[in-house]
């Protein structure tokens, strides 16, 4: 069955590293998005992109990128992880076209920075 | 003011109760609404699209009213496995895309 996986489901790193979260999906869905998800503001956009080499920025996109190079993938990077990064990450995928911005979601990575 | 707002509850209902909740939303222009529902520690999943025309689906209930922006969830004979948070979506709107998620509505349903 065609699914979207995240890894890693957690991580713990500390203040100033690189860190980069996967996001896989096997839809071949052109859509796919990278959501933080925070207490009291819900889902917040961080990027999204349309298609292979397209990348946007979202709501919420500094201090970290994306790169599409194929259409099963979207890691997300944070540059240098800060203390306020810590939350949890959703990445989500929708087919063009419709039905209008229905998105599936992975199952999420749950990132502590210290 | 946020763009989508939701009363984030709890709501505390017994089996069988029915529950509404509401969201209003800002920008006029906006194009898509969903309710999606999220457990605890789980991803969104889409509950239902939200129609001009209200639809239904089963004991859900979802009613459109752009004239007031806002859209409603309603929730009959309420069940234990409704316990769950459930998020407004917004999407569209000038500007291009834009999918702005409530921050959502807890409900739990108590036997």
């Amino acid at each position: 069955d065609a699914e979207i996986t995240q890894s890693p489901r957690h991580k713990i790193t500390e203040t100033g590293r690189q860190v980069t979260l996967a996001c896989h999906q096997t839809w071949n869905h052109n859509n796919m998005f990278w959501y933080r998800q925070d207490l009291g503001h819900g889902l917040r956009l961080i990027h999204y992109s349309y298609g292979v080499q397209d990348t946007n920025k979202g709501e919420v996109s500094d201090g970290y990128s994306v790169s599409r190079s194929n259409t099963e993938d979207l890691p997300l990077t944070l540059e240098s992880a800060a203390s306020s990064q810590t939350s949890v990450y959703f990445c989500a995928s929708s087919p063009s076209g419709g039905p209008p911005h229905t998105q599936y979601f992975g199952p999420g990575t749950r990132l502590t920075v210290l | 003011r946020k763009e989508v707002e939701q009363d984030p509850g709890p709501f505390n209902v017994p089996e069988g109760a029915t529950v509404a909740f509401n969201c209003t939303y800002s920008n006029s222009a906006s194009q898509s609404f969903f309710w999606y529902r999220q457990d605890c520690r789980k991803e969104p999943k889409l509950l239902m699209s939200v129609y001009s025309s209200g639809n239904e689906d089963g004991r859900f209930t979802a009613q459109l009213n752009r004239a007031s922006q806002y859209i409603s969830l309603l929730i009959r004979d309420s069940k234990l496995s409704d316990s769950a948070t459930y998020l407004c979506v917004v999407t569209g709107g000038t500007g291009g895309f834009k999918t702005i998620f409530g921050a959502g509505t807890r409900l739990f349903v108590k036997a």
